[in-house]
C-alpha cells in the first residue's frame, strides 16, 4: 500500500539554527500538508499546498516556516530560525483531493528537537 | 472560534467488549467529521468519516455518529481487541482542506 515517508526520524537541532524536514508524498497526491503535534497535545495545522503554492496557512506558519515542492516527489518544511518552543513532531499528509472521502494520509513524523 | 474537545481523555475497556469515544465541536459551519487512530510513534491513521448531512455511518467494527444539535460526535468500536489501544482523535474540516484536530482520547484495551 502507498505510503507518505518522512525524513529525518528524529532531528535534533540547536536554537537559532535552520532545519529542513522531508516527506515524499503519495505518488499520484495533489494536495500536501504540514501538522505539527507538541508533545501531549493535539495535532496543529500548518500549512496545505497544491500546484506549487500554498493554499491556507494557520497562525504558527509565521516568517520563519516554508515550503517547497523541489522536485516532483518531495514536498519540504524548512523553518530558519528554530525556537525551543518549535520541539515538537512534525507529520507531513497528502490527499488526491480535498473535502469529504478525500482522505489525507498521514506519515510517521519528524520528531525535531531545539536545544 | 474554532475548537473540538473530548470528553474522556482515558478509555479503558475489556477486550471483546464494545468501546464509546466521544467528540465536542464549536463550528457549525463544519463539512465534514474524520476518526484518527495514531499509535506510538506513527502518524494518525484514517479510520472513518461522516458529512455534515448525515447522522450515521458504519465501516468495518466501526461506527460514527453525528448529533448536529447538540454538535457531539463518537466513534463506536465493536468487540475492542488490543490492537486497537492507541489515541483516538476526532477533527473536523471547516472549508478547504484544513484538519482542526480535538485534543485525543487514550484507548486502553485489557485482554
Amino acid at each position: 500500500e502507498p505510503e507518505v515517508t518522512q525524513t529525518p526520524s528524529h532531528q535534533v537541532t540547536q536554537m537559532g539554527q535552520e532545519v529542513i524536514l522531508r516527506c515524499v508524498p503519495i505518488s499520484n497526491h495533489l494536495y500536501f500538508y504540514w501538522y505539527r503535534q507538541i508533545l501531549g497535545q493535539k495535532v496543529e495545522f500548518l500549512v496545505s499546498f497544491y500546484n506549487n503554492e500554498i493554499s491556507e496557512k494557520s497562525e504558527i506558519f509565521d516568517d520563519q516556516f516554508s515550503v517547497e515542492r523541489p522536485d516532483g516527489s518531495n514536498f519540504t518544511l524548512k523553518i530558519r530560525s528554530t525556537k525551543l518552543e518549535d520541539s515538537a513532531m512534525y507529520f507531513c499528509a497528502s490527499s488526491l483531493g480535498t473535502g469529504y472521502s478525500y482522505e489525507q494520509y498521514f506519515g510517521p513524523g519528524t520528531r525535531l528537537t531545539v536545544t | 472560534g474554532e475548537s473540538v474537545g473530548l470528553h474522556l481523555p482515558t478509555l479503558s475497556v475489556q477486550e471483546g467488549d464494545n468501546s464509546i469515544i466521544n467528540c465536542a465541536y464549536s463550528n457549525s459551519a463544519s463539512d465534514y467529521f474524520i476518526w484518527y487512530k495514531q499509535e506510538s510513534g506513527k502518524g494518525p491513521q484514517f479510520i472513518i468519516d461522516i458529512r455534515s448531512n448525515m447522522d450515521k455511518r458504519q465501516g468495518q467494527r466501526v461506527t460514527v455518529l453525528l448529533n448536529k444539535t447538540v454538535k457531539h460526535l463518537s466513534l463506536q468500536i465493536a468487540a475492542t481487541q488490543p490492537g486497537d489501544s492507541a489515541v483516538y482523535f476526532c477533527a473536523e474540516n471547516i472549508y478547504g482542506n484544513k484538519l482542526v484536530f480535538g485534543a485525543g482520547t487514550i484507548l486502553r484495551v485489557k485482554s
